[in-house]
């Protein structure tokens, strides 16, 4: 049973570019979030996805930031006009429908912002 | 929002020494969660608790869920050099789906 898969592993950008992040859940997991990590801290929160629908995006910055989680294919995480304080790992977690707190991450996506 | 706290922020230990560290909360949580994140790694679930009072163990890794449902603790027995990393405690905020996390403790062991 493969992992929760992120790519591209590494995403470098110059300022005012759109950085596009990909998320494959687990098999069988139907709710994705998505997380960020800033250097020397802990994850945080940014959105929390089921099929087709955003359930909680509280965490979500109000511009520039998107998701989605289509009926078919990978949830992406889109930041448009990006700037160097968006350099970070962003994390994608996914949870089997029942029990959402034992959440599954995968490997990131460090994006830097040139 | 609810906020953990955990402590050490570091710890540099020899291999073989036992590991303790803890996680607090000025609000309840009605689960922990304990996680290990390598270099360049996305976070490891290690252990999951769920009920006040609980301990539970995964080979090498003891965790307890406090009495007051505000913190946690993580031992670590017998540590060798992979233990090497940092350890998140982590919970769902408000009783929703979404985590919070702990800043983390950073592992050393020296062979």
């Amino acid at each position: 049973n493969a992992g929760v898969m992120q790519n591209p592993r590494h995403l470098v950008r110059r300022r005012g570019q759109e950085a596009r992040l990909r998320c494959s859940p687990m098999k069988g997991h139907s709710h994705v979030y998505w997380y960020r990590q800033l250097p020397e801290e802990g994850l945080k929160f940014m959105v929390y996805l089921q099929k087709e629908n955003i359930i909680d995006e509280s965490g979500m910055p109000k511009e520039r930031f998107s998701a989605e989680f289509p009926k078919e294919g990978p949830s992406i995480l889109r930041i448009q006009q990006v700037v160097r304080g968006d350099s970070a790992a962003y994390f994608c977690a996914s949870s089997p429908a029942g029990n959402p707190s034992e959440q599954y991450f995968g490997p990131g996506t460090r994006l830097t912002v040139t | 929002g609810q906020q953990l706290n955990q402590s050490p922020q570091s710890m540099f230990i020899q291999e073989g020494e036992d590991v303790s560290m803890n996680c607090t909360s000025s609000s309840i949580f009605n689960t922990w969660l304990w996680y290990k994140q390598d270099p360049g790694e996305g976070p490891v679930l290690l252990i999951a608790l769920y009920k006040a009072g609980e301990l539970t163990s995964n080979g090498r890794l003891t965790a307890q869920f406090g009495i007051t449902r505000k913190d946690s603790f993580l031992n670590i027995s017998a540590s060798i050099p992979s233990d090497v990393g940092i350890y998140f405690c982590a919970g769902p905020q408000g009783g929703s789906e979404k985590l919070v996390f702990g800043k983390g403790t950073k592992l050393t062991v020296n062979p």
